[in-house]
Parts: C-alpha cells; sequence; structure tokens
C-alpha cells in the first residue's frame, strides 16, 4: 500500500463549479499536510498547509485535514480557467521527506 | 518573499558534456533539496542538505554530485548523463529547526533537462 493515494484522474468542471480534491494516507507519524499548484512545465507553488485536523480556508481555497481518518480535502470554489493545473497533495512526517499524492490534473471549461 | 531561484530554466547536454545546475533562496532556510520529476509524476526526492551537510541521498547515480557552498546556493553537477536523465530537476528550500523538522518545502521553477 503507498503511503499517500490520491486518485490521478483528470477533472474537468465548468468555471464557477466547486472543484474537490482529496488523498488518504496511511502512516500515523505525518505532521504537515499540504497541497501544491503545479501549472504545466513549472515548479509546484505551495497553495496550503496545515498540521491540525479542521478546516482552513484562504480565499477561494478550502483546506481539509481529518487525522480520525487519515483524510483530507481540498476545495476550490468559483473555480476560474486559471484555477486549470495539476494539484499535488503532500506530507510530512518530521524527516525532511515529503510524500507526494500522484497529483489531480484539473481543467476548468470557461 | 518565498522565491527559490533556479538556473539555467533550459538545458540541453550530450552524454559526454558537463554542466551546474544553480539554486538560489535568500529565505534564511537552513534545509535544501533536489528533486526529479518526470512528465505526469510527482517530484522524486534526490538530496536534501541541512546546515549545508549532505544529509540524505536516495541512492542517487554517482553522475549527479550535489554541492551547498553556502547556506543559500545549493548546485547540482551533471557528468556523463544518460537520455533518461531528461526531466524537470526542482530545486526547494525549507526552515529548519532542528532534526525531525516537519516545515513545509518551497519550490524553485525547476530547469528543463534534456539529455540527446
Amino acid at each position: 500500500q503507498k503511503e499517500v493515494e490520491q486518485d490521478p484522474g483528470p477533472l474537468s468542471v465548468p468555471e464557477g463549479a466547486i472543484v474537490s480534491l482529496n488523498c488518504t494516507y496511511s502512516n500515523s507519524a505525518f505532521q504537515y499536510f499540504m497541497w501544491y499548484r503545479q501549472y504545466s512545465r513549472k515548479g509546484p507553488e505551495l497553495l496550503m498547509y496545515t498540521y491540525s485536523s479542521g478546516n482552513k480556508e484562504d480565499g477561494r481555497f478550502t483546506a481539509q485535514v481529518d487525522k480520525s481518518s487519515k483524510y483530507i480535502s481540498l476545495f476550490i470554489r468559483d473555480s476560474q480557467p486559471s484555477d486549470s493545473a495539476t494539484y499535488l497533495c503532500a506530507m510530512n512526517g518530521g524527516n525532511n521527506r515529503l510524500a507526494f499524492g500522484k497529483g489531480n490534473q484539473v481543467v476548468v471549461i470557461p | 518573499d518565498t522565491e527559490v531561484t533556479q538556473t539555467p530554466k533550459h538545458l540541453v547536454m550530450g552524454m559526454t558534456n558537463k554542466k551546474s545546475l544553480k539554486c538560489e533562496q535568500h529565505m534564511g532556510h537552513r534545509a535544501m533539496y533536489w528533486y526529479k520529476q518526470k512528465a505526469k509524476k510527482p517530484p522524486e526526492l534526490m538530496f536534501v542538505y541541512s546546515y549545508e551537510k549532505l544529509s540524505i541521498n536516495e541512492s542517487v547515480p554517482s553522475r549527479f554530485s550535489p554541492e551547498c557552498p553556502n547556506s543559500s546556493l545549493l548546485n547540482l553537477h551533471l557528468h556523463a548523463l544518460q537520455p533518461e536523465d531528461s526531466a524537470l530537476y526542482l530545486c526547494a528550500s525549507s526552515p529548519e529547526r532542528g532534526t525531525g523538522s516537519t516545515d513545509t518545502q518551497y519550490f524553485g521553477p525547476g530547469t528543463r533537462l534534456t539529455v540527446l
């Protein structure tokens, strides 16, 4: 079983829709949870990071962590064509190693 | 400022060439990383420097040689690469507050390397 599971299937949504992405993990040592956005041929850009269970909002983005279920989510409200990118979840258990999900390609159709 | 810069943006090299990739950050971070990323895959960790000392080498072939001249700079020296080494090479940095840091990592834009 991989440490981090993220269904890599591409996701197409109409502009203005809510995008919902999630990852599950198996390692209880993970303490920091991150979402990165990566545009084609660019480096990953840190979008959100959370430490505790619960919700964290930043503009149109909400990150959710449920440590008891080992499940994290990212929601993008009022999606825009500029949100079209690959979204990677990543987790850190305190040893400088990030465990990444496979990434979700999101396409927002105008 | 959460910027990590990398040069060059693109690099094409033959299998007998020697070249270097450069990375710089001015955030005062004390951990720096090299990753390799193939198309449609997540980044794969190669090396970690903590307080300018190599702390992690993920069994990377010796044709890749990292160097950390000071706390702001990270180099990756390349020699006798193979075509399968063509990829996006990413540098990242994070604050390092001691052993077992859980700080998040900030990535640079990457160098797209093509080996002919």
